[in-house]
């Protein structure tokens, strides 16, 4: 499709493994950023791409997140060790630049991860 | 702690009636912007508002800006079962971080 497309959809997993949690911005879309949605709270900022780089990591929770971005294109968020806490929706979002005022900035639909 | 509070957190009104939501900041904020979100779906946002003071309408969705730039409202006219949703706000500080509200769950009774 033309969207952003994010998988898995939904993960289970246990406490202690690793995640890898995929995103596929729209072609062309020089920005890229992930957030994460908890029940009851609203989006929560983790990190933004500009092409394969990532000028602002600062909302990353811990250094057990890392993400990177290759090919100016499709980017890998991992989760190491992960905790009951990590549960949560993974939202994914791409715009044509990092300025919002001049780019919509398009969600895809989420992952679903949940820590047992 | 969230920079931007909306209020209420849940509206649930009949077909035909009006309703207001808000999203209030101590913060100034370049420009705000509103979101509507369904389940399973990611945000899809819905308007920029970037001027103090500046008033924006969609169809039935009215949305305005604070003279200061801290708050913003989003009220919808005559509203429908598909009206129904999570309704986000977010506020652009700078050129590419928005600081979401925890939003305002709206249902639409037919």
């Amino acid at each position: 499709g033309a969207g952003v497309s994010q998988s898995p959809s939904n993960k289970v997993t246990e406490k202690g493994k690793d995640v890898e949690l995929r995103c596929d911005p729209i072609s062309g879309h020089t920005a890229l950023y992930w957030y994460r949605q908890s029940l009851g709270q609203g989006l929560e900022f983790l990190i933004y791409f500009q092409g394969n780089s990532a000028p602002d990591k600062s909302g990353l929770p811990s250094d057990r997140f890392s993400a990177e971005r290759t090919g100016g294109s499709v980017s890998t968020l991992t989760i190491q060790r992960t905790q009951q806490e990590d549960s949560a929706v993974y939202l994914c979002a791409s715009s044509l630049g990092g300025q919002y005022r001049r780019n919509t900035i398009y969600f895809g639909e989420g992952s679903w991860l949940t820590v047992v | 702690t969230q920079l931007l509070e909306q209020s209420p957190q849940f509206l649930s009104i009949q077909e035909g009636e009006n309703l207001t939501v808000y999203c209030n900041s101590s913060s100034v904020f370049s420009s705000l912007q509103w979101y509507r979100q369904e389940p399973g779906e990611g945000p899809v946002l819905l308007v920029t508002v970037v001027t103090g003071g500046e008033v924006k309408k969609l169809k039935r969705l009215t949305f305005q800006f604070g003279d200061a730039r801290k708050d913003s409202s989003l009220h919808i006219t005559a509203a429908q079962p598909g009206d129904t949703g999570l309704y986000l706000c977010a506020g652009v500080r700078g050129d590419y971080k928005l600081s979401f509200g925890a939003g305002t769950t709206v249902t639409v009774r037919a």
